[in-house]
């Protein structure tokens, strides 16, 4: 079975820095692309970031561009995402999630997200 | 405000069949596939279909997708109180190089 495990969610300040981490199982991680979406408290879900499985391609949603930094580790089957100069718009629970087919068919199997939460 | 529109709420008895709308453009659902996820509070989203109209692995034939043009549906016939849970839709975007959401939709069973 697939298993996705976040990790390093918490309470920082504005400004502050965060490191959350994705610990996989279940499958061959360095095959297939990942994501990160969040959820803000009482609003929708919103995708954040994926990257493929050799590291080769990477995209941001605009929000976060040139703040976060989505990484991973193949030998580790582990996702990062690397979070600075967080906001109050940050505060939302960030799902790590892999790709259905390889790096095709999208977001498909969720772990059970980290709250980040943003405030002074 | 999302990128894909769809209402944010629906509403049918047991038994009935709904329909939940997921509205885009060209540089999304009309020229990308749409995938349709389900999601009860505090849980883990679930894929529910996607490629448009395929079947995850164990979503019951109750739940449908279809799309036309630069919008698509998810169908759910023989509603069930355990349907009632938010749904997103979401797809590819050329323009934005990233993933867009509807803003869900809440599925209550009266």
């Amino acid at each position: 079975d697939v298993q996705l495990v976040e990790s390093g969610g918490g309470l920082v300040k504005p400004g502050g820095s965060l490191t959350l981490s994705c610990a996989t199982s279940g499958f061959i991680f360095s095959f297939y692309s990942m994501h990160w979406v969040r959820q803000a408290p009482g609003k929708g879900l919103e995708w954040v970031s994926s990257i493929t499985g050799s590291s080769k391609f990477i995209s941001y949603v605009n929000s976060v561009k040139g703040r976060f930094t989505i990484s991973r580790d193949n030998a580790e089957k582990s996702l990062y995402l690397q979070m600075n100069s967080l906001r109050a718009g940050d505060t939302a629970v960030y799902y790590c999630v892999r790709e259905y087919f390889y790096d095709a068919g999208g977001p498909a199997f969720w772990g059970q997200g980290t709250l980040v939460t943003v405030s002074s | 405000q999302s990128v894909l529109t769809q209402p944010p709420l629906v509403s049918g008895t047991p038994g009935q069949r709904v329909t939940i709308s997921c509205s885009g453009s060209s540089s999304n659902i009309g020229s990308q596939t749409v995938n349709w996820y389900q999601h009860f509070p505090g849980t883990a989203p679930k894929l529910l279909i996607y490629g448009d109209d395929q079947w995850h692995s164990g979503v019951p034939d109750r739940f449908s997708g279809s799309k036309s043009g630069t919008s698509a549906s998810l169908a759910i016939s023989g509603l069930q109180s355990e349907d009632e849970a938010d749904y997103y839709c979401a797809a590819w975007d050329g323009s934005l190089n990233g993933w867009v959401f509807g803003g869900g939709t809440k599925l209550t069973v009266l």
